[in-house]
């Protein structure tokens, strides 16, 4: 059973640039959150995808947008980066419905320069 | 407004003594929690759970105790190991399909 895969691990960016974060999921897993943690804070919830389809988005602006990919692979894009949005960005797999079987990547960290 | 509080920054125990690890919510629709264990560089990993239909649940080491009313769950973890020096999240979530929501959690150090 493969775990949860992000890459890359870490990245360096310049403030106003974009960027494409990349997570596969695991193995029989159909639903993708992606989370932001910024440094001392808790994982904050960005957006769900399902069935390629976002299903739930937190209080983050549009320039924070995904896709879901019929492997169940997703990716998160940010445009038009921000000092704030340095942070560890962290994908979790999971199956729909079930409320205890997410499963973490070991996140990409982000710095915004 | 934060939903889910963990209060404590950071804890330091013993080796072989009990940690408990507190955790706040206001949600009153949350009815699962959960306890992510995280090392530096790696992403969370569930450590254990319990619904909103129990009081407690043990594995191991480790015991989960909910109070519904007050609000308040907690982790308790006997013996403490050094190796279970790590950050531990607190996360709950209603029975639909919405996210978890996260603590700040805390900073556990097992001293040997």
């Amino acid at each position: 059973e493969t775990g949860v895969t992000q890459s890359p691990t870490h990245l360096i960016k310049t403030r106003g640039q974009q960027v494409t974060l990349r997570c596969s999921s695991q193995s029989g897993h159909n639903t993708v959150s992606w989370y932001q943690q910024a440094l001392g804070q808790g994982p904050q919830f960005i957006f769900q995808y399902y069935r390629e389809e976002e299903n739930g988005r937190g209080n983050f602006p549009p320039r924070f947008s995904g896709l879901q990919f019929p492997n169940y692979s997703s990716e998160l894009n940010v445009n038009a980066l921000e000092l704030d949005d340095s942070a560890l960005y962290l994908c979790a797999s999971s199956l729909w419905h079930d409320p205890y079987g997410y499963t973490f990547g070991s996140g990409t960290r982000l710095t915004v320069v | 407004d934060q939903q889910v509080k963990q209060n404590s920054p950071s804890l330091s125990v013993q080796e072989g003594r009990i940690s408990i690890l507190n955790c706040d919510y206001t949600n009153s629709m949350f009815d699962y929690f959960l306890w992510y264990k995280k090392y530096p560089a790696e992403g969370p990993t569930f450590l254990i759970s319990i619904s909103s239909i129990k009081d407690k649940n043990e594995d191991g080491r480790f015991t989960v105790f909910l109070n519904k009313s007050a609000k308040h769950l907690s982790l308790h973890i006997v013996p403490s190991q050094p190796g279970d020096s790590a950050v531990y999240f607190c996360a709950a979530k209603d029975s639909g399909n919405t996210p978890l929501v996260f603590g700040k959690g805390t900073r556990l150090s097992v001293i040997a």
